[in-house]
């Protein structure tokens, strides 16, 4: 047990539809960050979080947006849901700033379907 | 820009032998870090390791070892006499400071899917 937690674990929607996926990361930890994975892409970075301020951005559609609040907590939304965008989204935090001195701990992950 | 490279989609070995992973990366960083994880069958990805790349000393833990050469930019994963509880996909990553993003972000391989037969 990495100790980040994610909520759902599973979520099947349809298409045109916004979903919200929720993390909280380890106690402790002030960087949250969101992956997705597929399997044409593979294991991409989304987007990074840092003490509630939007750090880094990746290949994150403009579909998608993503917040952590006070409690440090973050929250990924999905809109506009295509077909596409089901795969495996995975939470991730670590200790610090920087994406690379840390390592980071994910959770179990969501998976999402589409259809 | 960086890249990662797990040339091995999947292997398959029998219990007790032994089976190496290989990595291979791309970066102009002259600081960087490598990264292994596995993810079992049951989705989550576990950190197994991580390496500085001013630190080219190999690493031992239990029945897991790491080669990292930064001559040949590897950085194999060896499991020594492996076990079924092995069986997983492995992912090797880098960070290095990801273009666009402004900060080091991890860029993963492909993974390599090994299985272990009883």
């Amino acid at each position: 047990d990495s100790g980040v937690t994610q909520t759902p674990k599973h979520l099947i929607t349809a298409t045109g539809q916004r979903v919200t996926l929720r993390c909280s990361p380890r106690s402790g930890d002030l960087s949250v960050y969101w992956y997705q994975q597929s399997l044409d892409q593979g294991l991409q970075f989304l987007i990074q979080y840092y003490n509630g301020e939007e750090r880094a951005k990746g290949n994150i559609l403009e579909r998608f947006s993503a917040q952590q609040f006070p409690d440090l907590h973050s929250e990924l939304n999905l809109s506009s849901l295509e077909l596409g965008d089901s795969a495996l989204y995975f939470c991730a935090s670590s200790v610090a700033d920087s994406g690379g001195s840390y390592e980071q701990y994910f959770g179990p992950g969501t998976r999402l379907t589409v259809t | 820009a960086q890249k990662v490279t797990q040339a091995q989609t999947e292997i398959s070995v029998v219990e007790k032998e032994d089976v190496t992973l290989d990595c291979v990366y791309e970066t102009r960083d002259t600081t960087y870090y490598l990264f292994w994880y596995k993810q079992p069958p049951s989705g989550e990805l576990v950190f197994l390791i991580r390496r500085n790349s001013f630190d080219e000393q190999n690493e031992i833990s239990g029945r897991y070892s790491w080669n990292f050469q930064k001559s040949t930019s590897s950085f194999n994963f060896t499991i020594t006499a492996s076990q079924v509880v092995d069986s997983a996909v492995y992912f090797c990553a880098l960070s290095g400071l990801l273009s666009g993003a402004g900060s080091y972000q991890l860029t993963f391989g492909k993974g390599t899917k090994l299985s272990v037969i009883p």
